[in-house]
C-alpha cells in the first residue's frame, strides 16, 4: 500500500506569481483534503475534493483553487501569491470523508513567498 | 474564529513521566475528536481518537479523557519516552454539508528529556 505523496518538497516563489502543488492519494482513497500550516500553528482546512468535485471549503479566498483527477490525485493552485501564503501545505487522503474516517497526511510542500 | 483551543504551547517532561495536553472546543456539532502526532519534516499522523459518547479511551500508553458537558478533552501520555518528542495536535471533526471538516488546535511541542 502506497502512502500519500506530495511534490515538490520545497518551493520558492515571488509575490504575485502562481504555484501548483501536487498530491497523490493513498491507494483506495477517493477523498483529498488540503490544509495550510503556518509556522507554529495547526493545519487550517482549505478545501476537500470527493470524486473530482469540490465538496467543502474553508475560509480561503478564490485564488486558492484545486483539481482532483480520475485517479484521485489532486492539485492545489494558488494565484497572485502573497507573503502570508508562506507555509507548509499538506494534503490528506481518506475514504468517503465520513466523520470518523482517518485522514492520512503527506509530508507536505514547504512554500516560501519572497 | 478559533474553535479548538489547545494548551500548553510547549511541554518538557522527564523520561517516565506523564505528559498532559488539554483542549477545549466551542461548537457542539463536533462529534469526533482525534489527536495527531507530527514529527519534524513529516505530516501529522493519527494517534488516537474518541467519540463524545465515551468518557475515556486508552491505547497503550496514550489515553484520551473526554468531558462532554465541559466541552473539554485531554491527552495523557504515560511513561513518556524520548521517542514521544513531537508536536501534538488535538482536533475536532464533523460532517458539514456532506464533507468531513477537521479543525485543529494550535499544537503542543513535547520534549521528553532522558
Amino acid at each position: 500500500e502506497t502512502g500519500v505523496t506530495q511534490s515538490p518538497t520545497h518551493l520558492i516563489k515571488t509575490r504575485g506569481q502562481q504555484v501548483t502543488l501536487r498530491c497523490s492519494s493513498q491507494s483506495g482513497h477517493n477523498t483529498v483534503s488540503w490544509y495550510q500550516q503556518a509556522l507554529g500553528q495547526g493545519p487550517q482546512f482549505i478545501f476537500q475534493y470527493y470524486r473530482e468535485e469540490e465538496n467543502g471549503r474553508g475560509n480561503f479566498p478564490p485564488r486558492f483553487s484545486g483539481l482532483q483527477f480520475p485517479n484521485y490525485s489532486s492539485e492545489l493552485n494558488v494565484n497572485a501569491l502573497e507573503l502570508d501564503d508562506s507555509a507548509l501545505y499538506l494534503c490528506a487522503s481518506s475514504s468517503a470523508g465520513g466523520v470518523t474516517d482517518t485522514q492520512y497526511f503527506g509530508p507536505g510542500t514547504r512554500l516560501t513567498v519572497l | 474564529q478559533q474553535q479548538v483551543k489547545q494548551s500548553p504551547q510547549s511541554l518538557i517532561v522527564q523520561k517516565g513521566g506523564i505528559s498532559i495536553i488539554n483542549c477545549a472546543y466551542e461548537n457542539t456539532a463536533f462529534d469526533y475528536f482525534p489527536w495527531y502526532q507530527q514529527f519534524p519534516g513529516k505530516g501529522p499522523a493519527l494517534l488516537i481518537a474518541i467519540r463524545p459518547d465515551v468518557s475515556e479511551k486508552k491505547e497503550g500508553r496514550f489515553t484520551i479523557s473526554f468531558n462532554k458537558s465541559a466541552k473539554q478533552f485531554s491527552l495523557h501520555i504515560m511513561d513518556s519516552q524520548p521517542g514521544d518528542s513531537a508536536t501534538y495536535f488535538c482536533a475536532a471533526s464533523m460532517v458539514n454539508g456532506g464533507y468531513q471538516k477537521v479543525t485543529f488546535g494550535t499544537g503542543t511541542k513535547l520534549q521528553v528529556i532522558p
